[in-house]
């Protein structure tokens, strides 16, 4: 069975640029995570799915950071424009579904920013 | 005071050595998860606990609710083994994961 599935494994941009970043979840999870991950410090939760309702986005910056789940599958992360400590580890996970018991997360490889 | 809390941060080991890593945690959980990832690397997980103890290989993996501490434990020790280690809780009725700051482990041949 396929993992999550995250690309692109690396990105390098200047400043003020937009950048994307995507995520397919193992097949037949409904809840998909994007997580940020600064070096040396362990991940931090920007945005929760659950099919295609966002049902955690209160620690997303909203001013620059928009995410997006169409179909409840494939997602979407985006920084527009970005800055320079938006540098960091992207990284998506998925589980089964959000039944509250510490369910396992399956997490992808992640997605390294560079931003100039 | 962060909620999960590991030890030690950094460690060194030679090959063959016994290792632990410990996780202390603040609230109350339904499950603590014990994570891997190789430097560039994805995180993998190793292990999910409610109660008592799991071993998978070399792997060895418990918990003390009352205590509210967990360990991980590797025997015969290798350098592939090198990563750092990530405790992780669920507190008690939610979806989420609290994260330690990770074990960052390097086995030397």
């Amino acid at each position: 069975e396929a993992g999550v599935v995250q690309s692109p494994r690396y990105k390098i941009i200047e400043k003020k640029q937009p950048v994307a970043f995507w995520c397919n979840p193992i097949s037949g999870h409904n809840t998909l995570y994007w997580y940020l991950q600064n070096l040396g410090q362990g991940p931090e939760l920007l945005i929760r799915y659950e099919n295609e309702e966002a049902v955690d986005d209160s620690q997303l910056p909203k001013d620059r950071f928009s995410a997006e789940r169409l179909k409840g599958v494939d997602s979407t992360l985006k920084i527009q424009p970005a800055e320079l400590g938006d540098s960091a580890v992207y990284l998506c996970a998925s589980s089964l579904g959000d039944l509250g018991r510490g369910e396992t997360q399956y997490f992808g490889p992640g997605t390294r920013l560079l931003v100039l | 005071k962060n909620e999960v809390e590991q030890s030690p941060q950094n460690l060194t080991a030679q090959e063959g050595e016994f290792i632990t890593i410990n996780c202390s945690y603040s609230v109350g959980i339904s499950a603590l998860h014990w994570l891997q990832q190789h430097p560039g690397g994805g995180i993998v997980s190793l292990f999910m606990l409610s109660s008592g103890k799991k071993k998978h290989g070399r792997l060895i993996a418990t918990i003390n609710i009352q205590e509210k501490h967990s360990s991980l434990h590797i025997t015969a020790s290798h350098p592939r083994d090198s990563a750092v280690y990530i405790c992780a809780v669920t507190p008690s009725g939610t979806y989420k994961y609290i994260f330690g700051t990770g074990t960052r482990l390097k086995v030397l041949a």
